[in-house]
């Protein structure tokens, strides 16, 4: 384990239904994000929070809402998804300064039915 | 804002061989470069990383170099093993900013 875990692991949902995914980091760290990676498809950041203040939000559609309650915790908030929303959902956290390695939890696998 | 590309998308080599990786960046500020492998099923490990000071890293068979004036950075695997065999990502960051541009990853192919 790389200390960043995420639940659930396998996620199924039809596109009215709402749904939270949810990451957490026992690394001591104070900046995380989500990233979503799609088949044959760069790792697309989403959003990024450091000292849990949004720091970036890469133009994701408003169906995606991130909460950080502290800088332990990550939620991705879903709601009336598409099917092409359909992707494995990866957390990461770092350091907000100084070199910033990320460390990856193991991923969220939707589908979007 | 930052653009990583990333050659080849498919790369597969025999065993022993070496495998070159290369990518191109377009944002002169970006000054860290960090290299993640990607096995099947897994999450995306850090294997190597670099830092606009410095040209080249090694670490056993992994090596990066890094061409800053023409923007581009190559990992090298020396004496492929079939467990080299996975998906490796190249990416491009700020120091001290918290925004990671990924290239679109090279599935990499050892065969025995």
């Amino acid at each position: 384990e790389t200390g960043v875990t995420q639940t659930p692991r396998h996620l199924v949902m039809g596109m009215t239904n709402k749904k939270s995914l949810k990451c957490e980091q026992h690394l001591g760290h104070n900046a995380m994000y989500w990233y979503k990676q799609s088949a044959k498809k760069p790792l697309e950041l989403m959003f990024v929070y450091s000292l849990e203040e949004r720091v970036e939000n890469n133009s994701v559609p408003s169906r995606f809402s991130p909460e950080c309650p502290n800088s332990s915790h990550l939620f991705l908030h879903l709601h009336t998804l598409q099917p092409e929303d359909s992707a494995l959902y990866l957390c990461a956290s770092s350091q907000a300064q100084g070199l910033n390695e990320q460390f990856f939890g193991p991923g969220t696998r939707l589908t979007v039915l | 804002g930052e653009n990583v590309e990333q050659h080849p998308s498919t790369l597969s080599v025999q065993e022993g061989d070496s495998a070159v990786i290369k990518c191109t960046y377009s944002d002169s500020a970006s000054n860290y470069f960090p290299w993640y492998k990607q096995e099947l099923g897994k999450r995306p490990q850090l294997i190597i990383d670099i830092r606009s000071n410095v040209g080249e890293k090694k670490d056993q068979r992994i090596a990066v170099t890094l061409n800053k004036t023409a923007k581009h950075f190559s990992l090298h695997i020396t004496e492929t093993q079939p467990e080299d065999s996975a998906v490796y990502f190249c990416a491009a960051s700020i120091y001290n900013f918290n925004k990671f541009y990924f290239g679109s990853g090279t599935k990499l192919n050892v065969k025995p």
